[in-house]
């Protein structure tokens, strides 16, 4: 139990397809992260909300649309994606944006756009 | 720009020791992480670094030097589980997190 759960975790889309990830926190932290993770390359950071509000847009494409409805909860809406955008989404939280503290992942959704 | 090296990947023994290395040149610097990550599992948390020297958990330890830009994760008596990935991940000025690309450690019996 990571106390970070995610859903769900293999998703096969087509490239017109619409889908929507879902993240959900049980650790009351403030900050809520997605990342993405392809093979051998750093985890990429896409999107940050801190206390429901997003404070970073790491230039991802508008195919991704985050949504964080309050703090327990994140969701990353998926629509005309391309095969390039297959990869491992990964959320994470932490207790707060700014300040060295650890962030909790969940296992993530693999995804495989066809 | 902001540059997290690792190696790609490594062979060990079990029971063996083996040391992870990772250097990084980012704008600013306020900690340094260690995280374990299994096949298909979420990143889990080993160690937090932001003084010089050696921290030690169990067979774990973590070293940083700031002044090299240097940090390197020992395993110690290594044992088949210990097969992951691990990543090495820098808070620069900005306190935004910089991912190195993981290293992948394979033990062998």
């Amino acid at each position: 139990e990571t106390g970070v759960t995610q859903t769900p975790r293999h998703l096969v889309m087509g490239m017109t397809n619409k889908k929507s990830l879902k993240c959900e926190q049980h650790l009351g932290h403030n900050a809520m992260y997605w990342y993405k993770q392809s093979a051998k390359k750093p985890l990429e950071l896409m999107f940050v909300y801190n206390f429901k509000e997003q404070t970073e847009n790491n230039s991802v494409p508008s195919r991704f649309s985050p949504e964080c409805p309050n703090s327990s909860h994140l969701f990353l809406h998926l629509h005309t994606l391309q095969p390039e955008d297959s990869a491992l989404y990964l959320c994470a939280s932490s207790q707060k944006q700014d300040g060295p503290t650890e962030a909790f992942f969940g296992q993530g959704t693999r995804l495989t756009v066809v | 720009g902001q540059n997290i090296d690792q190696p790609t990947e490594m062979t060990a023994t079990e029971g063996a020791i083996v040391q992870i290395n990772c250097t990084y040149q980012t704008s600013g610097f306020n900690g340094l992480f260690w995280y374990q990550q299994h096949a298909g599992e979420a990143p889990t948390f080993l160690s937090y670094n932001v003084l010089d020297g050696l921290e030690e958990k169990g067979r774990f330890s973590s070293f940083l030097s700031r002044s090299k830009g240097y940090s390197y994760l020992l395993l110690k008596e290594l044992q088949m589980k210990d097969s992951a990935s691990y990543l090495c991940a820098v808070i620069d000025s900005n306190y935004q997190l910089i991912w190195g690309a993981g290293t992948k450690l394979i033990i062998k019996p």
